[in-house]
């Protein structure tokens, strides 16, 4: 049972670049999430997604889109990565309630 | 708003000492509270949540609405309890908001 998994796991992009990030669940939850932490900021909130085919976005939506086309998968995309989008990025998915998150192992992202 | 305030970001205490990690929110519904850990190297996992008023690893919060608060504590603080502690709130739309987290080092 691999629960949520991130894919890469760590990544190094030039300035100006593009990449995705790929969250992937098999526990057939509806809400997925994408967090960024930072030191002393602790978890902030991208995207999240309530069902398939829906997104929203969180706290800091700026420099990311997402995309959740299949129920499995949550895509976090930087269209241009920046410096500042230099962070650990975690995902998380729950089924409905007031029920458990459960997270990735996170993904280590580094601009320069 | 809905949002979540740590105010200490390390909490250093002696083993054996008592733990109290502080939690805040703002939300103006009846809330879902949660404590998560991070232990060096693993992944975020669910320490307890309000709803279920249970004791986990010794751990105890309770939901005081009047001041907004959702204390974590522990009455006796043990070495492999140093980790990363969060709280999230979990308001109606189900946007999962976390606080900024509190390291706690348990020293010995």
């Amino acid at each position: 049972n691999a629960g949520v998994t991130q894919t890469p796991k760590f990544r190094v992009l030039k300035t100006g670049q593009s990449m995705t990030l790929l969250c992937a669940q098999d526990m057939n939850h509806e809400y997925m999430y994408w967090y960024r932490q930072d030191p002393g900021m602790g978890l902030r909130l991208i995207h999240y997604s309530v069902g398939e085919g829906t997104t929203a976005k969180g706290e800091v939506p700026d420099g990311y889109n997402v995309s959740r086309l299949k129920k499995q998968n949550f895509l976090l995309g930087l269209e241009s990565a920046a410096p500042s989008q230099t962070s650990v990025y975690f995902c998380a998915s729950r089924p409905t309630g007031n029920t458990e998150a459960f997270f990735g192992q996170g993904t280590r992202l580094t601009v320069v | 708003a809905q949002r979540v305030t740590q105010p200490e970001k390390l909490l250093s205490v002696f083993k054996g000492a008592p733990v109290e990690l502080k939690c805040n929110y703002s939300y103006s519904g009846s809330p879902e509270l949660f404590w998560y850990v991070q232990y060096s190297r693993q992944r975020l996992q669910l320490l307890l949540r309000h709803i279920s008023r249970e004791s986990i690893k010794g751990f105890t919060a309770d939901l005081n609405k009047g001041e907004t608060s959702f204390h974590l504590k522990k009455p006796f603080a043990q070495e492999e309890d140093s980790a990363m502690y969060y709280c999230a709130l979990l308001p109606y739309g189900n946007k999962l908001v976390f606080g900024a987290g509190t390291i706690l080092r348990v020293k010995s």
